[in-house]
């Protein structure tokens, strides 16, 4: 299986420090979309950030930005100036051009006012 | 604006009982996705559709069957639930287009007992 591993269970942060959540992940193919997504506790999954692997500039929204290398097939996500509504469930997901979506086991993020 | 709807929200199961979990997408959609969310676990693929009439086996699909109705209703069915199948199961579409985000229903939290 072509795996995406985050390798942080849980992760915490002081309101407005940044923090930076891992993510890295396996594949064969040369192209291909990498995801932020956001799950809060209302178990909604919104998208957070996407990464084309042939773009080489990270993406950026607003305050999340990626840190993509893809040598290393690492893909991190950093939020800065973090707010209480970022606390939640975070995960990374990889699409292939088999159009199949994986997901890793995703990295509980606490917002310590 | 619907998006994603699933159906039911909850269900209990007694071990060896059936049950169909039903999708359906108002987004014109053609891929479609049924996860389920363990913790610890994260997202893990069951089935998908990349369009309508193809159905393909993701990382765990023993013990459930799918079913693409049209483009847009995509069933998940549980023929004979064991305990190791509680979990909450997510479906989710996405359009045709390379690096299209995917649209998440608000998941069904099922229990075998």
């Amino acid at each position: 299986a072509q795996t995406v591993t985050q390798s942080q269970p849980e992760m915490s942060v002081q309101e407005a420090e940044t923090v930076t959540l891992s993510c890295t992940y396996d594949t064969s193919e040369s192209d291909y979309y990498l995801f932020w997504y956001k799950q809060p506790p209302s178990r909604q999954m919104i998208l957070v950030i996407r990464q084309e692997a042939y773009k080489q500039q990270n993406a950026t929204e607003n305050r999340f930005s990626v840190n993509f290398q893809k040598a290393a097939k690492s893909f991190s996500l950093k939020i800065s100036d973090s707010q209480l509504g970022d606390a939640a469930m975070y995960f990374c997901a990889r699409c292939n051009t088999g159009n199949q979506f994986y997901f890793g086991t995703g990295t509980s993020l606490t917002v310590i006012p | 604006n619907a998006g994603v709807t699933q159906t039911p929200k909850f269900q209990v199961l007694k071990t060896g009982q059936s049950m169909t979990l039903q999708c359906a997408q108002d987004m014109n959609h053609n891929s479609m996705y049924w996860y389920r969310q363990d913790p610890g676990m994260g997202l893990r693929l069951i089935y998908y559709s990349a369009s309508e009439g193809t159905t393909d086996k993701g990382e765990v699909p023993n013990g459930y069957n799918v079913s693409r109705l049209n483009k847009r209703e995509f069933s998940l069915r549980l023929e004979s639930a064991a305990p190791s199948q509680t979990s909450v199961y997510f479906c989710a579409s996405r359009s045709m287009g390379w690096g299209t985000e995917a649209f998440f229903g608000q998941g069904t939290r099922l229990t075998v007992v």
